[in-house]
């Protein structure tokens, strides 16, 4: 399964809202997509799992929404320490993919 | 705490051989899928595939098949990733991390720190 993510780069001012797209070639069902976050120098970090699930810590400004080709990470209000590039990853098959990633860079 | 260790950056010529680490402690090694990510320069996340330490159990990436090993030490917790023979392409960041759960797929909730590897003539 390809995951296509959009936009490739996302400019906003902090406290705006940002909506990430991933769009997957066939569908990955309604359970199985993830959201990381990766500074640079950095390793990712898991925000949500089972499309909608926020991992330990992570700030309820971020949450998932979508089902089975259409998925969504949205930031409510964007933090300075937001900024940076997001993976979404599929993994309703055998073979798990990720997107090509999002960078969210301050206006 | 969970964690996950890596080792060090590592520098080869094409050719050769070489095996990373990855040390997990916090929790019990047998019982939770690792997998093995690459991050080539500027670039994405790749997966390339997944180990069951409880019984070395192999799940290996089309990609990645046949070019990588994966195994384990159940004695000192911690997973490998070896090549026997390095290309230049092999040039990236290669990154452990712990599946949630216990099911064969899932997401990648904690994460080693990567390792740079260079291979260069």
């Amino acid at each position: 399964i390809v995951l296509t993510q959009s936009p490739g780069t996302l400019s906003l001012f902090p406290g705006e809202r940002a909506a990430l797209s991933c769009r997957a070639s066939q569908s990955v069902g309604s359970t199985y997509v993830a959201w990381y976050q990766q500074k640079p120098g950095q390793a990712p970090r898991l925000l949500i799992y089972d499309v909608s699930t926020r991992a330990t810590g992570i700030p309820d400004r971020f949450s998932g929404s979508g089902s089975g080709t259409d998925f969504t990470l949205t930031i409510s209000r964007l933090e300075p320490e937001d900024f940076a590039v997001y993976f979404c990853q599929q993994y309703g098959t055998s073979r798990l993919t990720f997107g090509g990633g999002t960078k969210v860079e301050i206006k | 705490e969970v964690q996950l260790v890596q080792s060090g950056p590592e520098v080869r010529k094409p050719g050769e051989s070489l095996r990373i680490s990855c040390q997990v402690s916090g929790y019990t090694f047998a019982t939770s899928w690792i997998g093995w990510v690459r991050q080539m320069p500027g670039k994405g996340l790749e997966w390339m595939g997944l180990i069951y330490p409880g019984y070395s159990d192999t799940r290996y990436s089309p990609s990645f098949q046949g070019q990588v090993t994966f195994s384990v030490d159940k004695s000192i917790n911690t997973a490998y990733l070896q090549w026997s023979s390095l290309k230049a392409s092999d040039t990236a960041i290669y990154y452990c991390a712990r599946q949630r759960g216990s099911k064969v797929l899932g997401a990648f909730d904690i994460w080693g720190q990567g390792t740079v590897v260079t291979v260069s003539s």
